[in-house]
């Protein structure tokens, strides 16, 4: 069954430092999504992606944050320059056109 | 008003129990419904996904929503110790089908 991989699952960085969550979306979805999950929080909306580009952001997307498809496979989040409160887990996921959602078995942002 | 309520429990049940799990919703313009489920420190899980006010049943599953009232439901038949999760509601607008509003989260615990 196709789904959608995440690496690393989990990664521990030191607070400023840069960060690259990876994705492989399922195969012939063209609508890719970032989600956070804080501990004891809900799932939360980070960004979508079709087409390479943006196509939605929330609040919680700044300038801090980007997403990238660099090749046919993958997609990306990075933060630039982490905080201590962006520790939670990452989930990216991804969809065909007017279908549901499937996602990844998360990445564990811990910044120290 | 937050966008989904969802009860966070915890809810421990006997194995074998109807379970029921809800959430409203205040958004007039949210028209499909998911319920995920989500096992510690992974990702949400699909498990039923809904449109219409009604029923749809799935196994052991039964997911109802009731537009008029803004109001999704999940019962679990013949509960099982398995069934032990975190279950999520999620819903869209249906502009885009993968940008999600989740509810909080309910911790169901199925004890044999």
């Amino acid at each position: 069954e196709p789904e959608v991989t995440q690496t690393p699952s989990h990664q521990v960085t030191q607070m400023g430092q840069e960060v690259i969550l990876r994705c492989v979306p399922i195969s012939n979805h063209l609508y890719f999504y970032w989600y956070r999950q804080i501990l004891g929080q809900k799932v939360e909306f980070l960004v979508s992606f079709y087409n390479n580009e943006i196509s939605e952001k929330s609040e919680i997307f700044d300038d801090q944050f980007s997403v990238e498809r660099p090749d046919g496979s993958n997609f990306t989040l990075k933060i630039r320059s982490t905080k201590l409160e962006d520790s939670a887990m990452y989930f990216c996921a991804s969809n065909f056109r007017n279908t549901e959602a499937f996602f990844g078995q998360g990445t564990r942002l811990t910044v120290v | 008003q937050k966008e989904v309520e969802q009860d966070p429990g915890p809810l421990s049940v006997p194995e074998g129990a109807i379970v029921s799990l809800n959430c409203t919703y205040s958004n007039s313009a949210f028209q499909y419904f998911m319920w995920y489920r989500q096992y510690s420190r992974k990702g949400p899980e699909l498990l039923m996904y809904t449109y219409s006010s009604g029923n749809k049943e799935d196994g052991r599953f039964t997911a109802q929503v009731d537009k008029s009232s803004k109001y999704i439901s999940l019962f679990i038949r013949d509960s099982q110790p398995s069934d032990s999760a975190t279950y999520l509601c999620a819903t869209h607008g249906g502009t885009s089908y993968g940008k999600l509003t989740f509810g909080q989260g309910t911790i169901l615990t199925v004890h044999p």
